[in-house]
């Protein structure tokens, strides 16, 4: 089946720096990938949205300077946290829609990475 | 209130025993998403439900689009079954704006 290889799984870091996380799709083309962001004991939250080749859509409240998404290929998104605060200490996860060429919106799935634990100290 | 609400939040079963896990939603969506999410935070995507029911092994999920209530159901449970279940919904018309449910966590005791 198809498999997101996101990495990597945890990152501890300082303040200040930056970290860029990884999202691939290893035997499916991706013309959109979802970046979540998930604090302890709180829901998934949609972050921004990848488009190959265009500028990512960020939802409300999310800074697109801090949080900078590139979606070079079709197969590869990156997500970096630029600055790093402790703030933003949070497990981060990526997913990927698998749209079948000519199959209808409704038939798509939804593959997600394993993840990314963000530690800043 | 939360757009999507799940029910229970913690859910513990002895092995064997029938689970239902319930979410309800209160805007107009064009898909369901029954997630489940391990300890070590790596998501599966269950079922996708856009009318009716599904079935995967032991796993059923149905849809009633009326009452915008979805339930995910687990049979014959099993200890390898306790992780959090999510509830996710896709907003109608929308590109990728999935709206999640908190989670159930459930642990299935041996």
């Amino acid at each position: 089946g198809a498999v997101v290889s996101q990495h990597p799984s945890r990152v501890i870091c300082k303040s200040g720096t930056s970290v860029k996380i990884e999202c691939r799709s290893l035997d499916f083309q991706a013309t959109t990938m979802f970046w979540y962001r998930q604090f302890p004991k709180q829901s998934l939250m949609l972050m921004a949205t990848s488009n190959e080749g265009s500028k990512a859509t960020y939802e409300q409240g999310v800074e697109k300077d801090k949080f900078l998404i590139n979606h070079a290929s079709l197969t590869l998104s990156t997500l970096t946290v630029t600055s790093a605060h402790p703030e933003d200490s949070s497990f981060y996860i990526c997913s990927a829609r698998d749209q079948a060429t000519g199959g209808p919106r409704l038939s798509e799935k939804l593959f997600f990475g394993s993840g990314t634990q963000l530690s800043v100290l | 209130k939360n757009e999507v609400e799940q029910s229970p939040q913690n859910l513990t079963a002895q092995e064997g025993e029938f689970i239902t896990i319930n979410c309800s939603y209160s805007v107009g969506i064009s898909a369901l998403h029954w997630l489940q999410q391990h300890p070590g935070g790596g998501i599966v995507s269950l079922f996708m439900l856009s009318s009716g029911k599904k079935k995967h092994g032991r796993l059923i999920a149905t849809i009633n689009i009326q009452e915008k209530h979805s339930s995910l159901h687990i049979t014959a449970s099993h200890p390898r079954d306790s992780a959090v279940y999510i509830c996710a919904v896709r907003r109608g018309g929308s590109q990728g704006n999935l709206i999640f449910g908190k989670g159930t966590k459930l642990s299935v005791k041996p």
